[in-house]
């Protein structure tokens, strides 16, 4: 089974800094392209920065830029953000989905939580 | 950033309606654009990509249809199961964006 877990969210501070990570699994996980999206409570989805297969190319949502950092470890099978300078408007369930062909994110990990709050 | 609007943002409807949702792009994108479903508590699962192609295992009561600008995704008759929220996302250039997303209720 295609599968994609993420663990590493929490509550952290305004200002902390937290590290997301997304396991692979069911898939050879170094062919995929792979993305963060968020939803913040009760908002829409926001696509947040894409990782390219031999993360050679990385490109970020001007929300997150300069303070997020994609990365990914392909032996590891294992998709990664830190999240650096974090504020309030970070609040969010974080997923992580994979780039198939024709670019659709398919499939999902169910997600974690990150809560900014002092 | 291309800019997606879907509409409507909310709709009412009942078992067995045919209902249509649009997607228009700030410019154009081909047919570089997906729809994904999601229901309270579970991530978003893709239903259409390529504007039109369906995915496997999406319900053939799910189509999509468009290019250029305008996309339209149309569910020929609601079944129970259907009622959630529907979101369009380009992904014809970086940065990738989804619409604000609409949410189908039953009425």
């Amino acid at each position: 089974e295609v599968q994609l877990v993420e663990s590493g969210g929490g509550l952290v501070q305004p200002g902390g800094s937290l590290r997301l990570s997304c396991a692979g699994s069911g898939f050879s996980f170094s062919d995929y392209g792979m993305n963060w999206v968020r939803q913040a409570p009760g908002k829409g989805l926001e696509w947040i920065s894409y990782i390219s297969i031999s993360s050679s190319t990385v490109h970020y949502a001007d929300s997150v830029k300069g303070r997020f950092t994609i990365s990914r470890d392909n032996v590891k099978n294992s998709l990664y953000l830190q999240m650096n300078s974090l504020r309030v408007e970070d609040t969010a369930i974080y997923y992580c989905a994979r780039r198939g062909y024709y670019d659709r994110f398919d499939p999902w990990g169910q997600g974690t939580l990150v809560t900014v709050s002092s | 950033a291309i800019q997606l609007t879907q509409s409507p943002s909310s709709l009412s409807a009942s078992v067995g309606d045919r209902v249509t949702i649009t997607c228009r792009a700030s410019q154009g994108i081909d047919t570089a654009l997906a729809w994904y479903q999601q229901k309270p508590g579970n991530p978003p699962k893709l239903l259409i990509y390529d504007a039109s192609s369906l995915q496997s295992g999406v319900p053939s009561r799910f189509s999509g249809s468009g290019s250029g600008t305008d996309f339209t995704l149309t569910i020929s008759s609601l079944q129970p199961e259907d009622f959630a929220s529907y979101y369009c996302q380009q992904s014809n250039s970086f940065p990738l964006t989804f619409g604000g997303g609409t949410k189908l209720e039953i009425k």
